[in-house]
């Protein structure tokens, strides 16, 4: 199996709060982690490639140092949104995959995110 | 850049009726080719894949062809069913070499429902 799991499913926090959200391999090791965010009726938006042990890519318009990536071990990466505020509210969703060069991701079942 | 377009919904379908949900593309190189489902309250897994032109994915009733000749990867099932109500994602996977290999581009979704 691919199992990816994210935890927690879902939050809510006020604003200016910093919230980390999990994301895990539960079955394999992931060499490669991605970070996309959902909005509602929208297309999943790519926000950064990260790699065990390295610095995450992020995409163009992303800011880097409001969302923390920290990929620590080949089974767990976390996205930390610090200071959020209202316009963070979103679906975070996370994905795997099991080898250097492959084109298959594995998804989480993803994390809302409710900033009041 | 790369982009995709899919045909816009929602799409509402009586069980039985054949199903087509269109998917265009435009990019660089020769990427792979995905259709990804999300039911309600889950993740996104993936329905199937296209690696090279003229490759029919198939998963579960489902097939698309990837044709170079029309940058398309329509996705179509004879006859569907209540269960195949959902979200369905049509995604292009970067070839490029780098970073960017692997990194998924995606539409912006279809809602299908089937009634009974």
């Amino acid at each position: 199996g691919a199992v990816v799991s994210q935890h927690p499913s879902r939050v809510i926090c006020k604003s200016g709060t910093s919230v980390k959200i999990e994301c895990r391999s539960l079955d394999f090791q992931a060499t490669t982690m991605f970070w996309y965010r959902q909005f509602p009726k929208k297309s999943l938006m790519l926000m950064a490639t990260s790699n065990e042990g390295s610095k995450a890519t992020y995409e163009q318009g992303v800011e880097k140092d409001k969302f923390l990536i920290n990929h620590a071990s080949l089974t767990l990466s976390t996205l930390t949104v610090t200071s959020a505020h209202p316009e963070d509210s979103s679906f975070y969703i996370c994905s795997a995959t099991k080898a250097v060069a492959t084109d298959t991701q594995y998804f989480g079942p993803g994390t809302r995110l409710t900033v009041l | 850049g790369d982009s995709v377009t899919q045909m816009e919904g929602p799409v509402t379908l009586s069980e039985e009726a054949f199903l087509t949900i269109n998917c265009t593309y435009t990019a660089t190189g020769y990427p792979s080719l995905f259709w990804y489902v999300q039911y309600p309250g889950e993740g996104l897994q993936l329905l199937l894949k296209a690696t090279k032109a003229d490759d029919k994915g198939s998963n579960k009733g489902f097939e698309a062809t990837y044709r170079k000749e029309t940058t398309s990867f329509h996705l179509e099932k004879g006859s569907v069913q209540v269960s195949d109500s959902a979200v369905y994602f049509c995604a292009l996977g970067s070839n490029a070499g780098g970073t960017s290999y692997g990194k998924l581009t995606f539409g912006q979704g279809t809602i299908l429902t089937v009634h009974p």
